[in-house]
């Protein structure tokens, strides 16, 4: 079983759509990432959290240390962000390094 | 402020061929990760440096794979005698020092093709 899960592995909503993805991990952490990968392949770094909630724009992620869980959810979806959604994980016992879920591949159609 | 950056953004290398793939760090930045992305797989680190150290190189493989980050120049990622197994894209990221938080910038990354 890996380390970080995230669910759903693939995910196709309308323009306009309320979206959530979800991470689970079975480690303990001192930060989630939640980052972003586009068909091009580059990634970008959405959020770093380690408590609570972070909004940027029609993005939120949510983080609930005790339930080792992490939502990404998208408000008014649009097609430009259709993306691979990653959540990676900074393990306590592991200083800097990440360790990534399979990634979501969400697809928003017009 | 230049974000991360890597080249080549393609590589393609003949089997037992050497591949150098560079990174060069935001402004700043002293720490330089790197991952690596096989096709239709996750992210998988390989090996975290501070400038003229290698802190955490249990993701690399045993043989043929090696990592520097020079005091001048880019971070190195070296593959000797490359196989087809080696292709995969490989990213970079960096961070700043410690203490000012440890949110990773990631590079473009090179898509390395071994043939």
């Amino acid at each position: 079983k890996n380390e970080v899960e995230q669910s759903p592995q693939n995910l196709t909503a309308q323009e306009g759509e309320f979206i959530t993805i979800n991470c689970s991990y079975s480690v303990g952490i001192s930060a989630l990432h939640w980052l972003q990968q586009h068909p091009g392949g580059g990634i970008v770094s959405l959020f770093m959290l380690s408590s609570g909630k972070k909004k940027h724009g029609r993005l939120i992620a949510t983080i609930n240390i005790q339930e080792k869980h992490s939502s990404l959810h998208i408000t008014a979806s649009h097609p430009r962000d259709s993306a691979v959604y990653i959540c990676a994980v900074r393990r306590e016992t592991s200083g800097s390094r990440l360790t990534f879920g399979e990634g979501t591949q969400l697809t928003v159609n017009p | 402020n230049a974000g991360v950056m890597q080249n080549p953004r393609h590589l393609v290398r003949r089997r037992g061929q050497e591949a150098r793939l560079r990174c060069s760090p935001m402004k700043g930045h002293s720490h330089v990760y790197w991952y690596r992305q096989l096709p239709e797989e996750g992210l998988k680190f390989m090996v975290y440096l501070q400038k003229e150290n290698i802190i955490d190189e249990s993701g690399m493989p045993k043989e043929r794979f090696s990592a520097e980050f020079p005091k001048e120049g880019p971070s190195i990622l070296r593959i000797q005698q490359v196989v087809r197994g080696d292709s995969a894209a490989y990213f970079c990221a960096s961070s700043p020092l410690v203490g000012q938080g440890l949110e990773q910038y990631f590079g473009p990354g090179t898509r390395l093709t071994v043939t």
